[in-house]
């Protein structure tokens, strides 16, 4: 069963708007991942959360992990047309910390 | 630095013929391997993962199969493919026991 759900599922926005997903999972976890991938080609790593900080910044991205909750929620600032990708979270689980259970993903369309 | 080589980008094949997609890495050694499926609109789906030559685990039965026979060779492999094998494949590795990964700009397959 998927272990993180995006929400929503596909959001279109404004140039210089800020842009929130959220991210929700079922069993605990080590750590939290973003990945972006922009349409046929392959994910990029954003930004790794671990389970004892509650909040990362790296540029323009903001991500918080509420662990009681089991969500997570990634901030885009200020957004360019260039933004415009799916993006996914991903937990780990098991033994290996690469085997990540991804989300469906949530299609972000950013209009100029 | 690290790059990480997966081909073709796009194949198209007809039902019951054999498979073979190729992955490497450069740039670094003793990698984790990953082959994860991605369906249309759907989140990534692990396959295979390995954490050494000839290691191989399989997430999922399926038709397909992984082998590994160097350090930063990871293939991907059908005898006969069926249609439902159509997708998006990326291959992924990460440093041994620490996130993130890194993937390939991946494979469209369609089986015909």
């Amino acid at each position: 069963s998927q272990q993180g759900e995006e929400d929503p599922q596909a959001l279109s926005i404004q140039e210089g708007e800020n842009a929130t997903m959220n991210c929700s999972y079922k069993t605990s976890i080590n750590n939290l991942q973003w990945y972006r991938q922009n349409s046929g080609r392959g994910l990029v790593h954003l930004i790794l959360i671990r389970s004892n900080e509650r909040e990362k910044h790296s540029g323009r991205l903001r991500v918080t992990l509420d662990t009681s909750k089991k969500s997570s929620s990634l901030l885009i600032t200020a957004s360019r047309a260039a933004d415009t990708a799916s993006y996914f979270c991903a937990t780990a689980y098991g033994g290996s910390q690469g085997n990540l259970i991804f989300g469906k993903g949530t299609k972000l369309s950013v209009k100029p | 630095s690290q790059t990480i080589h997966q081909w073709p980008a796009t194949l198209v094949q007809p039902v019951g013929s054999p498979l073979s997609l190729e992955c490497t890495v450069e740039g670094t050694s003793n990698p984790n391997l990953y082959w994860y499926r991605q369906a249309a609109g759907r989140g990534l789906q692990l396959l295979f993962y390995s954490v050494g030559i000839g290691q191989i685990s399989s997430e999922v039965p399926q038709n397909l199969s992984a082998s590994r026979p160097q350090d930063r060779q990871f293939i991907l492999s059908s005898k006969k493919l069926l249609l439902s094998d159509s997708g998006f494949y990326l291959c992924a590795w990460s440093v041994q026991g620490v996130a993130p990964l890194l993937f390939g700009q991946g494979t469209r397959l369609t089986v015909v």
